[in-house]
């Protein structure tokens, strides 16, 4: 079943504010994931963890990785309007075998307004 | 390169019908993988196959089956669709072993009525 939880569920913002959200499980993973979907399309990758505490940016995104391992954090600073969209975490779980497949979040649902 | 290409993009079916949802990867990928995304659920893991001839279960398996004839194809088969199964697919292929190398298609929306 779902590994990960991911809150809050939507957000709506002002354009120019600054965003966070979380993702916890209760399982310890290795590896961080985050993606966002933009409407009508597939997942793309935004950041990826791969070590407890690892804080990464890309660009006005900055995600860490939980010193638990058991979490992790997207914030997106100066929130725009193509910040609009879908923001999944996902982690690697063990299928048969060795072989990993991802596990993903709920997912948080963003909307800025104007 | 196309990436990871998905048809149809939209279908509708009547419940027990059956039908085939294509993809195909151009990037020598050995995993790929189909998902289900419903509203609040996040996408969940129906299939995968972790290279030519070999697939296996993911998290919600049931009513949908899967083969692996080539390294570039991976279509999902709906034997009897039912109502439950109306949601959106996404079809997923990486590198193996290589998480972060997932790249996803654009899906394909189903409505089963």
């Amino acid at each position: 079943g779902q590994q990960l939880n991911q809150s809050p569920q939507s957000m709506f913002i002002q354009e120019g504010e600054d965003v966070s959200m979380n993702c916890t499980s209760s399982s310890i993973f290795n590896t961080w994931l985050w993606y966002k979907q933009d409407p009508g399309e597939g997942p793309v990758l935004l950041i990826a963890l791969y070590k407890a505490g690892e804080l990464t940016s890309n660009g006005r995104l900055t995600a860490q990785f939980g010193i638990t391992r058991k979490d992790s954090f997207l914030n997106i600073s100066a929130s725009i309007p193509s910040d609009v969209g879908i923001y999944f975490c996902a982690g690697p779980i063990f299928s048969s075998g060795s072989a990993r497949q991802l596990t993903f979040g709920s997912g948080t649902q963003l909307t800025v307004l104007p | 390169n196309a990436g990871v290409t998905q048809t149809p993009k939209f279908q509708v079916l009547k419940t027990g019908q059956s039908m085939t949802l294509q993809c195909a990867q151009d990037m020598n990928h050995e995993y790929m993988s189909w998902y289900r995304q419903d509203p609040g659920m996040g996408l969940r893991l129906i299939h995968y196959s972790v290279g030519a001839g070999i697939t296996d279960q993911g998290e919600v398996p049931n009513g949908y089956n899967v083969s692996r004839s080539t390294t570039e194809d991976f279509p999902l088969r709906l034997l009897s669709a039912a109502p439950s199964q109306t949601s959106v697919y996404f079809c997923a292929s990486s590198y193996s072993n290589v998480v972060v190398g997932y790249t996803f298609g654009s899906g394909t929306r189903l409505t089963v009525v």
